[in-house]
């Protein structure tokens, strides 16, 4: 099985820092990977698929990047909504794998 | 609009059993594979099985492999996951995702989930 390893586990910021969560395969999934957001007690939101697409609707400063084992989720201007608990997941086979999270809170 | 409401949740005891459903809406669930994930108290998020759209394939993780069926019923827009032999390890929030083939195979749309306890 393949295990995804997210760093860090755990970050503050301010509003307006650029916030950089990055995501390890334990073998290569080419672009199978997407980042997702989850709010407390709501269910977890696609915002980027394909390691580097955004979903509709996902405000810009979101975006991704990576292909093989390595992979970043780029928030550009961090804003008060973006407190949450960020996850990247591999599809590249089955079963596919989360990474154990990133949370993100604002100073 | 895409709307997937999960069901079936609730308190059982070590042992028992529960059937859970989910009810999609909004799109053309026939042409869809469904995937159930979910995430214990405090935890993240594990995957758990999946179905496709054209005969029914099922996959499963292994700490549910024997245990728990996944099925779904296109004429009732519906999946459901039967849960055998529970253990207190599956107490968790329960959510079904749309799986999209091909985009990443993401998960684009998910339920609020539904609770289960599994404790005496």
């Amino acid at each position: 099985d393949i295990q995804m390893t997210q760093s860090p586990s755990s970050l503050s910021a301010s509003v307006g820092d650029r916030v950089t969560i990055t995501c390890r395969a334990s073998q290569s999934i080419s672009t199978n990977l997407n980042w997702y957001q989850q709010k407390p007690g709501k269910a977890p939101n696609l915002l980027i698929y394909a390691a580097s697409s955004p979903q509709s609707g996902v405000p810009s400063r979101f975006s991704g990047s990576g292909s093989g084992t390595d992979f970043t989720l780029i928030i550009s201007s961090l804003q008060p909504e973006d407190s949450a608990t960020y996850y990247c997941q591999q599809s590249y086979n089955v079963p596919c794998s989360f990474g154990q999270g990133t949370k993100l809170e604002i100073k | 609009e895409v709307q997937l409401e999960e069901s079936g949740g609730g308190l059982v005891q070590p042992g028992g059993s529960l059937r859970l459903s989910c009810a999609a809406s909004g799109f053309s669930f026939s042409s869809y594979e469904m995937n159930w994930v979910r995430q214990a108290p405090g935890r993240g998020l594990e995957w758990l099985s999946y179905i496709n759209s054209h005969n029914g394939g099922t996959y499963y993780a292994d700490s549910v492999k024997g245990r728990f069926t996944m099925s779904r019923d296109n004429a009732k827009n519906s999946v459901y996951l039967q849960m055998n032999s529970l253990r207190d390890e599956d107490t968790a929030l329960y959510f079904c995702a749309r799986g999209r083939t091909g985009d990443g195979d993401s998960f684009d749309h998910w339920g609020q989930g539904t609770l289960v306890t599994v404790s005496s």
